[in-house]
């Protein structure tokens, strides 16, 4: 089993839009229902952004949004804001495994 | 308000063994699956076991497969992870985290454990 594949950085502008990919299988993401995305900022605790690919829990800002394209889990960031800027992890139940991370930077 | 309190980290010497646990409240433990996910310093997040709400069934990654042990007690809504044979390799903030629908929807703060000698 691997672990799901993340860019290590993304950047962005405040006021800009930013992407970032969780590339996995077939088996792990592209035929599979629970992928989810976590927000760290630095010295905290995991928190849980997407779940399900595309369901925003109650309390997220709606600049977060998740989708679904083959094999890959996006999570898209909106309207970039200073707090924004957080280490990003996506998760697939099926294997348990994270992916790398993805350090954003709002520039 | 959903509440878990992770404690019993340290630095413990190669081979030792710890014992972390978790406080869970705000919200019905019995019903949830409960985990442990850790981070080595500066690295990503590493899924470490789960346990089912009656405890009977758990699950570990291969790497603590045999050295650690999951387990809880639903009457005092705890969690605990026995760790043995500790290596290096073992050093990392554990996080406490709740089951919800295919997610970790919630998780503690964490706790630093240390292994050096």
């Amino acid at each position: 089993q691997s672990a799901l594949t993340q860019p290590p950085s993304a950047s962005g502008s405040p006021g800009q839009s930013v992407t970032i990919s969780c590339t996995g299988t077939t088996s792990d993401v592209g035929d599979y229902t629970y992928v989810s995305w976590y927000q760290q900022h630095p010295g905290k605790a995991p928190k849980l952004m997407i779940s399900e690919f595309t369901k925003r829990p109650s309390g997220v800002p709606d600049r977060f949004s998740g989708s679904k394209s083959g094999n890959t889990a996006s999570l898209t960031v909106s309207g970039l804001q200073a707090e924004d800027e957080a280490d990003y992890y996506c998760i697939s139940w099926k294997t348990k495994l994270f992916g790398g991370g993805t350090k954003l930077t709002v520039l | 308000e959903v509440q878990l309190l992770e404690s019993g980290g340290g630095l413990v010497q190669p081979g030792g063994s710890l014992r972390l646990s978790c406080a869970a409240s705000g919200f019905t433990f019995r019903n949830h699956w409960m985990d442990w996910v850790r981070q080595a310093p500066g690295k990503g997040l590493e899924w470490v076991a789960s346990i089912k709400e009656d405890g009977t069934t758990k699950y570990y990654v291969g790497s603590v497969e045999g050295r650690f042990t999951i387990s809880r007690d639903n009457a005092q809504n705890s969690l605990w992870l026995q760790m043995n044979s500790l290596r290096a390799e073992d050093t990392a903030t554990y996080y406490c985290a709740k089951e919800g629908r295919g997610n970790f929807d919630f998780w503690g703060q964490g706790t630093l454990v240390t292994v050096s000698s």
